[in-house]
């Protein structure tokens, strides 16, 4: 079970709107609809930002979105906010759970 | 309010074994469809998942460690508990638990602050 694919940095200016892709295969990603996203800032734990592929959590920004196309999960910022600098993570449910490398958005 | 809260050795020898106990509030571990995971982050390094348990014992474990690893469930004490054996430097890590409850089963909802294990002689 490999782990799945994000970029490995991304960036924008705030107010624009970036994607951080995840890509895996038909056995994780595209077999089941339970895509998870998760924001790390430094020595903090995880929190979830998107599960389900697309549902947001009470509390978080609806700036925040989640989608799903075949094998590849995307997560959308818009509006981009100082406080969205953060390391993003993907994990997917494939009878275990696999997360992404994760990915460094830097807000300039 | 859902809390989890991490404790355990903060240094361990290579060779031995690692045991980690998650004491959770807010919830029950018998309440169908709920679970609770381990999930660790090596220091500078990406989150990898461990193992989870559901409400009914059943047990999941990564693939590449099944082998040394070990979850039980205390319902009556609120606790889980990992085992990992045969401890090596790279698994110095800070290990987190997780709250997977059925509204989305999916994903870990809830997390503890995580807690610092270094494997070193």
């Amino acid at each position: 079970q490999s782990a799945l694919t994000q970029p490995r940095s991304v960036s924008g200016s705030p107010g624009q709107s970036i994607t951080i892709s995840c890509t895996g295969t038909s056995s994780d990603i595209g077999g089941y609809n339970y895509v998870s996203w998760y924001q790390q800032h430094p020595d903090k734990a995880p929190k979830v930002m998107i599960y389900d592929v697309s549902k947001r959590p009470s509390g978080v920004p609806d700036r925040f979105s989640g989608s799903k196309s075949g094998n590849t999960a995307s997560l959308t910022i818009s509006g981009l906010q100082a406080e969205d600098e953060a390391d993003y993570y993907c994990c997917s449910y494939a009878g275990t759970w696999v997360f992404g490398g994760g990915t460094k958005l830097t807000v300039l | 309010q859902i809390t989890l809260k991490e404790s355990g050795p903060t240094l361990v020898k290579p060779t031995q074994t690692l045991t980690l106990t998650c004491a959770f509030s807010g919830f029950s571990l018998s309440t169908t469809g709920v679970g609770v995971g381990w999930i660790r982050q090596s220091p500078g390094m990406a989150l990898e998942w461990l193992a989870l348990i559901y409400w009914d014992d059943d047990k999941r474990y990564s693939p590449s460690l099944k082998s040394r690893l070990t979850i039980t469930k205390d319902t009556s004490k609120n606790h889980v508990v990992l085992t990992m054996t045969n401890m090596d430097p790279v698994d110095t890590a800070t290990y987190f638990c997780a709250h997977s409850p059925l509204y989305a089963s999916g994903s870990f909802y809830n997390w503890g602050q995580g807690t610092l294990v270094t494997v070193s002689s």
